[in-house]
């Protein structure tokens, strides 16, 4: 089955720098790619998503980027805030409907 | 839309209790998920749903745990009996296209077990 490798687990930012949290996959079958966001006891909640046939995909302050040949794919915030501060979770689906989730990244963002 | 709804929020048995966690999926969805989040081991698929079918319990970890799907506004997840180490908040989820398309979660359940 698929398997989902997400680093940093922890990362502490000043506020107005970027955050960048990667993930990589095994199975090549692998076409949809979600982030999720998670704020402490909290659900979590899709922040961006990207499917195979898109390299990068932008949504104000996120981005999403992917390499197929190299199967990682990455999430990027621009100019980070305090209400960013979470758990952030990248998963990977190959067509089916399940997804295998990354193991998270606290996002601190200091002020 | 309402959202995914769970109950109860909050769960604290006794080892060795039966423990019924429940959820009412988005209306039109087709699909509906249950996961545990611990830290030690993070998000885990436990079963998932099609059109009230189960699909896939392979994550489901022992005979203890059931889910059903009676219809297509409700299901249940059992665990019976329940011990310590189920310990963990559950989450529900569903989604509306084969696809795979974005799972809506729900608030979840804090599961404890003394």
């Amino acid at each position: 089955g698929e398997n989902v490798e997400q680093h940093p687990s922890t990362l502490s930012v000043q506020e107005g720098d970027s955050a960048v949290i990667k993930c990589t996959y095994s199975d090549s079958a692998s076409n949809y790619f979600p982030w999720y966001k998670q704020e402490l006891g909290k659900r979590p909640q899709l922040i961006i998503d990207i499917r195979s046939n898109v390299g990068e995909k932008k949504d104000q302050r996120i981005a999403v980027t992917l390499n197929k040949t190299a199967k990682h794919f990455s999430l990027h915030i621009t100019e980070t805030q305090p209400e960013d501060s979470a758990v952030y979770f990248c998963a990977a689906s190959s067509g089916g409907n399940q997804f295998y989730f990354g193991t998270g990244t606290s996002l601190t963002v200091i002020p | 839309d309402a959202g995914v709804i769970q109950s109860p929020r909050h769960e604290v048995t006794e080892m060795g209790q039966e423990v019924t966690l429940r959820c009412k999926p988005i209306s039109g969805h087709d699909y509906l998920f249950w996961y545990r989040q611990t830290m030690m081991r993070g998000l885990e698929l436990l079963i998932y749903f099609n059109n009230n079918v189960p699909i896939d319990d392979s994550g489901m970890p022992e005979d203890r745990f059931s889910a059903k799907m009676p219809n297509a506004s409700f299901s249940t997840l059992k665990i019976q009996p329940s011990e310590p180490r189920d310990s963990a908040v559950y989450f529900c989820a569903s989604s509306l296209l084969a696809g795979p398309y974005e799972q809506y979660f729900g608030p979840g359940t804090r599961l404890t077990v003394t």
